[in-house]
């Protein structure tokens, strides 16, 4: 079945660091990959998205490109912010799997501290 | 404002006892979606619906029960038979099952 792989964390950067969290994933045909943001006690929000190969989503400086030789969706953003610290979900909707469902599969969450 | 609330923010249960997780949307979403979350785990899907007067078991449905009678309202019902229910809950809502998913704030379950 889908499968995604985030780095483990927590990961500590200072203010003004460059971020990458890595993301593989495993499905089969074209999947849509996601990364969501949760912030201390609050649900996810949805940060950007990319839908097909090559497709690079973008948001509020971050950035992450869909790449498909490498089944990758690694989340960079260039400079951190202590607003920034949260937890961070890559995730996939994949294919069609019957009963109408498109299934959402998280990965475990890459806990971000930014200090000052 | 449009948006998914969840209410409440913090539920006790005591042993035995059935307890009702409300998820309320005014996105005009035909599909909502319940999610559990535990600690230092990716979500897992409990429940999904369509659309109105339907529904399907995700990955976790034991112990759990769910209605959808109107499109705004998908409530989640924390059985006596869900023996491990400390968790965090997140209900999230789509435009159709093919679409982008969003969340509401969660609602935190906790065993007395």
């Amino acid at each position: 079945g889908d499968s995604v792989t985030q780095m483990e964390g927590p990961v500590t950067l200072s203010e003004e660091a460059f971020l990458t969290i890595n993301c593989t994933y495993t499905a089969t045909g074209y999947p849509s990959l996601f990364w969501y943001v949760q912030y201390p006690g609050e649900g996810l929000q949805l940060l950007l998205k990319a839908t097909k190969a090559d497709d690079k989503g973008s948001n509020k400086g971050f950035e992450a490109t869909y790449r498909k030789e490498t089944t990758s969706f690694h989340l960079e953003k260039g400079s951190v912010q202590v607003s920034d610290s949260a937890v961070y979900f890559c995730a996939l909707r994949g294919a069609y799997s019957g009963a109408g469902s498109y299934q959402l599969t998280f990965g475990k969450g890459t806990k971000l501290s930014v200090i000052p | 404002d449009g948006g998914i609330t969840q209410s409440p923010k913090y539920l006790f249960r005591k042993e035995g006892q059935n307890v009702t997780l409300s998820c309320e949307q005014n996105l005009n979403h035909d599909a909502m979606y319940w999610y559990r979350q535990d600690p230092g785990q990716g979500l897992r899907l409990i429940y999904y619906s369509q659309i109105v007067n339907d529904f399907q078991k995700g990955d976790i449905a034991e112990g759990y029960s769910v209605s959808r009678e109107k499109k705004e309202s998908f409530p989640l019902t924390v059985t006596s038979a869900q023996k491990n229910p400390t968790a965090f809950y997140l209900c999230a809502s789509s435009i159709r099952v093919q679409e982008t998913q969003y969340f509401g704030p969660g609602t935190r379950l906790l065993v007395l």
